[in-house]
């Protein structure tokens, strides 16, 4: 099945300062969706993003198919950002999503 | 509109027991997966239904089922529960295959 690797898996900010997260996927996909999840254990989707780039406030996602990865910009960081933030493309099933160990996030005041 | 809703939010039986977890998707979703996730293995899929329909089981014992009904709504079973069914299991709904997938909080199940 597809493998997929996330780094870093552990990333300490200062608040207010800006992130990228990388995400690398072993085999062609067609989407891939990025989730945050917080310190009480729920996952939120951020994005679904089959290529190019997606915008929400300030997140955003890249997703470069052809070259097999994709990246998360957190700006302007802030302790709610805290959590673990997983990519996960469709595996064998076009429901079914592979997920990453993830990265921790832990953004300090 | 109502999200992803799981109950119950917590359990705790023992080893040999069975226990049914609940689903109830987003309106109008007529996908429901199940994932587990624990410490050691991360998020893992278990099983996808459609209209009531398995399309996609993961790679996990036979005594892990579930079922869908015609209102969308799942149940996921889990028999004869080991120690290391302890985990947090997570429900997820989406509309079609095309978009995104939304969880619901999950359910911790512990097994002593």
């Amino acid at each position: 099945g597809i493998q997929v690797e996330q780094s870093p898996p552990d990333l300490i900010l200062q608040e207010g300062a800006n992130s990228t997260l990388r995400c690398n996927f072993s085999d062609s996909v067609n989407n891939l969706q990025w989730f945050h999840q917080n310190p009480w254990g729920q996952l939120i989707n951020l994005f679904y993003i089959p290529s190019g780039t997606k915008q929400n406030g300030r997140l955003s996602a890249t997703t470069v198919a052809t070259e097999r990865y994709s990246l998360l910009y957190i700006s302007s960081s802030q302790t709610t950002d805290s959590g673990v933030y997983f990519c996960a493309p469709p595996g064998a099933g076009s429901y079914q999503l592979t997920f990453g160990k993830g990265t921790k996030l832990s953004v300090i005041p | 509109k109502a999200g992803v809703t799981q109950t119950p939010r917590y359990l705790i039986k023992t080893r040999g027991q069975q226990v049914t977890l609940s689903c109830s998707p987003i309106s109008g979703h007529r996908s429901v997966s199940w994932y587990q996730q624990t410490p050691g293995q991360g998020l893992q899929f278990l099983f996808e239904y459609f209209s009531e329909t398995q399309r996609n089981k993961g790679n996990f014992p036979g005594r892990f089922s579930g079922r869908q009904f015609s209102n969308s709504r799942s149940e996921m079973n889990v028999s004869t529960l080991e120690l290391g069914d302890s985990a947090l299991y997570l429900c997820a709904s989406s509309f079609n295959e095309n978009s995104p997938l939304h969880f619901g909080n999950g359910t911790r199940l512990t097994v002593t």
